[in-house]
């Protein structure tokens, strides 16, 4: 299967700071999800990009599709931000491969 | 619009006991997905089922895992004869349709063998 490689794995922000999280894998994609982990466990849906790029309140995310990464930019970081970051792309199948995540603590 | 809901949200079996996890799909769907996360790691998929059907259940283990997705009714995942390593957290999502739609998950079922 598609090979899913996230980087930083773990990242500290003092609150107020920006971020870029990145998403590297190894196949061409049908499509791309990140989600967001949250300390309780949930996955919080953030954004559906199989390629260009997408604006929610403080987040946004980039696809490049033929050069086979995603970005996810966090801009003044808050800590309800913490948690763990999750890259996941489809190359088609009927399923979505998950990538190890980036454990992010925003500290005040 | 309720999303997808999981029951139980925990469940603690002894080992050899059954677990019965369920799935209800946002409304409107009809592909539902079972995914495993196991301690600190990522989500792996496990299978894919729509109404009556399973159409991929490459990543579910030969024995005592089961699933279904009856007309009516939730999508159940079924695991037997449970042993220590089935500890993990159990997520279902649903979709609309094929082809690679966006994908909604559950708040997830966190079993625990004892």
């Amino acid at each position: 299967g598609i090979q899913v490689e996230q980087s930083p794995p773990d990242l500290i922000l003092q609150e107020g700071a920006n971020s870029t999280l990145r998403c590297n894998f190894s196949d061409s994609v049908n499509n791309l999800q990140w989600f967001h982990q949250n300390p309780w466990g949930q996955l919080i849906n953030l954004f559906y990009i199989p390629s260009g790029t997408k604006q929610n309140g403080r987040l946004s995310a980039t696809t490049v599709a033929t050069e086979r990464y995603s970005l996810l930019y966090i801009s003044s970081s808050q800590t309800t931000d913490s948690g763990v970051y999750f890259c996941a792309p489809n190359p088609g199948a009927n399923n979505l491969f998950f990538g190890t995540g980036t454990r992010l603590t925003v500290i005040p | 619009n309720a999303g997808v809901m999981q029951n139980p949200r925990h469940l603690v079996r002894r080992r050899g006991q059954e677990a019965r996890l369920r799935c209800s799909p946002m409304k409107g769907h009809s592909h539902v997905y079972w995914y495993r996360q196991l301690p600190e790691e990522g989500l792996k998929f496990m299978v894919y089922l729509q109404k009556e059907n399973i159409i991929d259940e490459s990543g579910m283990p030969k024995e005592r895992f089961s699933a279904e997705f009856p007309k009516e009714g939730p999508s159940i995942l079924r695991i037997q004869q449970v042993v220590r390593g089935d500890s993990a957290a159990y997520f279902c999502a649903s979709s609309p349709g094929t082809g690679g739609p966006e994908q909604y998950f559950g708040p997830g079922t966190r079993l625990t063998v004892t």
